[in-house]
């Protein structure tokens, strides 16, 4: 049962388009969302995070935006450049005492020079 | 910056072997993870370790279990490799908030470990 979804596996932009990766997730007890980043051969790095008391969190070029009814998020990156070229996985958590975070499948986003 | 060392990048075995993974990390987390990442299948969680000598099961942890002596240290460890456990293996940590920052604070991952088990 996959709690957490990204049903695109890829998705390709030309570079200063935006990227919008997207996220769907089935347990309404989720109450905190991150994005993270992984290039090849290197550990995933933290991105940005969202709160599920807001709807909306901006860091630079990246937009986070959190749909609970619809239980729905997505990453913005806007301008999309070369770099940003990584898989993308998005990962949900529950207050629930304990400390961990069920991940999506990723997305490989490629950015077209 | 925190920092995540697994000890080796890429490592080959055989089936029957028992195989270690070593992680370390140098920020006094009090949390610790081991995941696998496989195509199509994102990370999944195998164990993970909230305190020294404390260890919880997560999604799959069937072939695998897990060491925590010192808090800067934990290692997963399968016990008789087979072949379906070749995998990319990561390990992480992180700090423990108090209250709803409990979960809120970021996993750090070390570069991950390449597993084939032949």
């Amino acid at each position: 049962d996959q709690q957490v979804k990204q049903n695109s596996p890829s998705l390709s932009v030309q570079e200063g388009r935006i990227s919008i990766l997207n996220c769907d997730y089935t347990n309404s007890m989720f109450d905190y969302f991150l994005w993270y980043k992984k290039y090849p051969a290197e550990g995933p790095t933290f991105l940005i995070s969202i709160s599920s008391i807001k709807d909306k969190n901006e860091d630079g070029r990246f937009t986070v935006f959190l749909n609970k009814s619809a239980k729905h998020l997505s990453l913005h990156i806007v301008p999309s450049q070369p770099g940003d070229s990584a898989v993308y996985f998005c990962a949900a958590s529950a207050f629930s005492g304990t400390y961990k975070y069920i991940f999506g499948t990723g997305t490989r986003l490629k950015v077209l020079a | 910056d925190v920092k995540v060392t697994q000890s080796s990048r890429y490592l080959v075995k055989r089936t029957g072997e028992k195989v270690f993974l070593e992680c370390v990390q140098d920020m006094d987390h009090e949390n610790m993870f081991w995941y696998r990442q496989d195509p199509g299948l994102g990370l999944r969680l195998i164990y993970f370790s909230y305190d020294v000598k404390m260890k919880e099961k997560g999604d799959i942890p069937e072939g695998y279990s897990v060491s925590r002596e010192k808090k800067e240290r934990f290692s997963l460890i399968l016990e008789s490799a087979s072949t379906n456990q070749t995998s990319m293996y990561l390990c992480a940590s992180s700090l423990t908030g108090t209250g709803r920052l409990q979960v809120s604070q970021p996993q750090h991952f070390g570069d991950g470990t390449r597993l084939s088990i032949l």
